[in-house]
């Protein structure tokens, strides 16, 4: 089954504390990207890859690192979370190197206290 | 379920009526617009899409209209169903095609 997988599905952490959350998709898309959505702000994109080793930022990169060392797993990395940064994160994945048409994960819940 | 949007704009139809949805963008240089419907406590999922050379393109019950003058996008969806009450987003991308902007959303509820 095509799928985008996020791991873990619900996190609570303590400020400073890193974190992990893992996004792996099994259709070969060259362009993966991650989300955070918040009430009223709708999704809003913290960084894209292109492709394996190319990485840039969207629009709310502060506080979050990404890898893209294989085709299939894009991670999203909280060197030193804080509470800001309490929100539904979504993984998507799209075939061309062009954000169109993503499939997006199940999200993960982080709450940071 | 993951509530996506406590003060999102509500549009309320009946069953078997016809709903439109409509969104606003931002960037007159973007050449790619999306659709996409979220379920409560899921992911966003692709319904239709439409580039900027066209002004119309149509899906299975669904439609999308472009109207580049106002930055104007919308979305009819036919004899609307209980199964298409979510949130509606609309999302743009830029001509380089790699930074993707997402409109707040619309929440569509379909009375029985």
């Amino acid at each position: 089954e095509a799928q985008v997988t996020q791991n873990p599905r619900y996190l609570i952490t303590v400020t400073g504390k890193k974190l992990t959350v893992t996004c792996s998709q099994n259709m070969n898309h060259e362009y993966m990207s991650w989300y955070r959505q918040d009430p009223g702000l709708g999704l809003r994109q913290i960084y894209y890859s292109m492709n394996v080793e190319v990485t840039d930022k969207g629009d709310v990169p502060e506080g979050y690192k990404v890898s893209r060392k294989e085709k299939r797993n894009f991670p999203l990395i909280l060197e030193s979370p804080s509470p800001n940064q309490t929100s539904l994160y979504f993984c998507a994945s799209s075939l061309g190197q062009r954000n169109t048409e993503a499939f997006f994960g199940q999200g993960t819940r982080l709450t940071v206290v | 379920g993951e509530s996506v949007g406590l003060h999102l704009p509500t549009l309320s139809v009946q069953e078997g009526d016809n709903s439109i949805i409509n969104c606003a963008y931002s960037n007159s240089a973007s050449d790619y617009f999306i659709w996409y419907k979220q379920e409560s406590g899921k992911g966003p999922q692709f319904i239709i899409d439409i580039r900027s050379n066209m002004d119309k393109r149509q899906g299975q019950r669904v439609t999308v209209l472009l109207n580049k003058t106002v930055k104007h996008l919308s979305l009819q969806i036919a004899a609307t169903q209980p199964g298409d009450s979510a949130v509606y987003f609309c999302a743009e991308i830029d001509t380089g095609g790699f930074k993707t902007i997402f409109g707040a959303g619309t929440r569509l509820f379909v009375k029985a």
